[in-house]
């Protein structure tokens, strides 16, 4: 079955940098646009951008443009998203998700499934 | 950029039907699809595509998509559905979009 695991929890100092991961199996990695979410503590969920694990191309919400980056691994079909300069307010469950149409004209712009979460806490 | 409104929360008693809202100008020109996220879970997606259900989503969930509102309908509610519900679709300008969650309460 498609499964995403995430990477663990973190505790970040305000200006540092997180990475987080998702390990996909269950599917060809290549094949699928892979999504960020975030969801803020009692908050809804944001989107912050998506890369093509088959290209590497990649494309940000402008909120985050300048300090996340999402780069993936295919030999161990994994996706990363790295936010830089945290602030107070980046605290947050980060979650990946597929979406489940492929590539190009065949996206279909949901998410299907979804990873576990990994929570991120910006404190000093 | 494109916004989506659900109200902050509804109620719905055991056994009735929920019917919780989302909406966006023209929304139903776009394909809008729902997540329901249950404390401390991940979203898992209920409704595709305005009215479709995945494998494994109960009956008694269905969609509908018109205008300027989409909605979600929960039929014959049991305590297991309480859960945020998150509206989502994708805009050309603001790329994917989600609404401000709605809290389902099963009275």
């Amino acid at each position: 079955q498609v499964q995403l695991v995430q990477s663990g929890a973190e505790v970040k100092k305000p200006g540092a940098s997180v990475k987080v991961s998702c390990k996909a199996s269950g599917y060809t990695f290549t094949g699928y646009y892979m999504h960020w979410v975030r969801q803020a503590p009692g908050q809804g969920l944001e989107w912050m951008g998506r890369i093509n694990p088959n290209s590497g191309g990649t494309n940000y919400a402008q909120k985050f443009q300048g300090r996340v980056t999402m780069t993936r691994d295919t030999s161990i079909s994994t996706a990363y998203m790295e936010l830089s300069r945290l602030r107070s307010d980046d605290t947050a469950v980060y979650y990946c998700a597929r979406d489940p149409g492929g590539l190009g004209d065949y996206e279909l712009n949901w998410f299907d499934p979804w990873g576990q979460g990994t929570l991120v806490t910006v404190s000093s | 950029s494109y916004e989506l409104t659900q109200p902050l929360s509804v109620s719905v008693a055991l056994g009735q039907t929920a019917r919780i809202t989302c909406g966006g100008n023209n929304i139903g020109s776009k394909n809008v699809h729902w997540y329901q996220q249950k404390p401390g879970q991940a979203p898992v997606l209920v409704i595709y595509r305005d009215s479709n259900r995945p494998s494994g989503i109960p009956e008694r969930f269905s969609g509908s998509n018109s205008g300027n509102t989409a909605t979600l309908t929960i039929s014959r509610a049991q305590a297991g559905d309480e859960a945020d519900y998150y509206c989502q679709v994708w805009d050309s300008s603001t790329a994917v979009v989600f609404g401000g969650g709605t809290k389902l309460t099963v009275l």
